[in-house]
This record gives C-alpha cells, sequence and structure tokens, in this order.
C-alpha cells in the first residue's frame, strides 16, 4: 500500500466553525490532490498540488483552501464549514514521470459531517 | 475537458453470473482511461487501466475492459462474479499529456452480489 495517511478519519463539527484535514505521504511523490466523494458524482476534485507551496484550483474549490509547507504535508482548510461541505474526503498522490503517466494512489479518506 | 457517464447507480448480479458495468466518456483530446474499485470503508483502489496499445485490458481479480475508442466506451466485465466483488467502482479518465496526472471520475457504479 502507497504511505498515505489521512486524519482525522472521522470528524463531526457545527455549521461555522473551522476545519483542517491532514493528508500525510512518506512516498516523496511531487503530486497531491484532495477530492470529496458524493453519492452520484463520484470523485471531484477540490484542490491538487504539484510542489511545495504550488497549489491550484480543482473543479470544486470553492469554500476551501489548502496548503503546503512541506512535501509530505498537504492540508485542506473549511474556514466556515456548511452543511453542503458534508462528505467523504480523499486524499491522493502520484509521482511525476516525464512522459508517462503516473497512477494516483488514494488515502483511506475522512467523513466530516457538518451539522 | 473531459466527462464520464457511468450508465447504471445500481447493478445487482447473482454471484458465478456474468457482469458488465458501462461506462461511456468525452473527450476533445486522446485519453487514458481506468477502473478504480472502493470496497466498504476503504480509499480508492486501481483496477485496471488503458494507457495506449491492445485495446483489451486485464486487471486485477479477474476483471477486464475494452476500450472502444468509436463508441468512446470503456465497459468492464467479469465472467464470474464473487460475493467478495460487492464494490462500488468508478470509471475515470485522464487527457494525454496533461500535466498533473488529472482524473475525471463517472459517478460510480455500486455492484451488489447476491448468494
Amino acid at each position: 500500500d502507497a504511505g498515505i495517511t489521512q486524519s482525522p478519519r472521522h470528524k463531526v463539527t457545527e455549521t461555522g466553525t473551522p476545519v483542517t484535514l491532514r493528508c500525510h505521504q512518506t512516498e516523496n511523490h511531487r503530486y497531491m490532490y484532495w477530492y470529496r466523494q458524493d453519492p452520484g458524482h463520484g470523485l471531484r476534485l477540490i484542490h491538487y498540488s504539484y510542489g511545495v507551496k504550488d497549489t491550484d484550483k480543482g473543479e470544486v474549490s470553492d469554500g476551501y483552501s489548502v496548503s503546503r509547507s512541506k512535501t509530505e504535508d498537504f492540508l485542506l482548510t473549511l474556514e466556515s464549514a456548511t452543511s453542503s461541505q458534508t462528505s467523504v474526503y480523499f486524499c491522493a498522490i502520484s509521482r511525476q514521470d516525464r512522459g508517462a503517466y503516473n497512477e494516483q494512489f488514494f488515502g483511506p479518506g475522512t467523513r466530516l459531517t457538518v451539522l | 475537458a473531459q466527462s464520464v457517464t457511468q450508465l447504471d447507480s445500481q447493478v445487482p448480479v447473482f454471484e458465478e453470473a456474468p457482469v458488465e458495468l458501462r461506462c461511456n466518456y468525452s473527450s476533445s483530446v486522446s485519453v487514458y482511461l481506468f477502473w478504480y474499485v472502493q470496497y466498504p470503508n476503504q480509499g480508492l483502489q486501481l483496477l485496471l487501466k488503458y494507457l495506449s496499445g491492445s485495446t483489451l485490458v486485464k486487471g486485477i481479480n479477474g476483471f477486464e475492459a475494452e476500450f472502444n475508442k468509436s463508441q468512446t466506451s470503456f465497459h468492464l466485465r467479469k465472467p464470474s462474479v464473487h460475493i467478495s466483488d460487492t464494490a462500488e467502482y468508478f470509471c475515470a479518465v485522464s487527457g494525454v499529456n496533461n500535466a498533473g496526472n488529472m482524473l475525471t471520475f463517472g459517478g460510480g457504479t455500486r455492484l451488489m452480489v447476491k448468494p
């Protein structure tokens, strides 16, 4: 298994509170991604990172911010959580080989409930 | 940009019967195609991938898929399913030469294998 951990694995919070989810990798891969999974929508990309301090928006980035101060850690922050952000959040990583596609490896997920 | 449509949200099937999970994609560029499997309360695991070459791709656990460019499809098949195949299956697409190994996922198909 790829060395990816997510913390916390479960969280219940109230509307309006800030929440930070952490993704940690031991693979030294360049790319890291945050997705949310909702029934009928599959996985949708929130933000991704292509290096330390290098991040970009994905398909559903509104209401989320990210930071990557070290290669191994990618943080996802909900500045003021809303009920629509109740979801399962997955982190993924991939390396970069020139001229080749590299598989994404997924973490175990974090189930977030916003009341 | 790419999009993926998984035509069935749920597929019930009896054990030892064959199964086909359907996936159609849309893209303005050449694509790589993937099937991922998610067992209950776990992350996603790569089942198989099409990058180039033979259009019939074999994956883990006896699954295979066929890339049909003219029909823009990548259907997943297994000749005889087991109870342990009960899971959610996601089809995904990535544009060839896209930076960052980006994936676009379909909405998922829940395979329910009955004894």
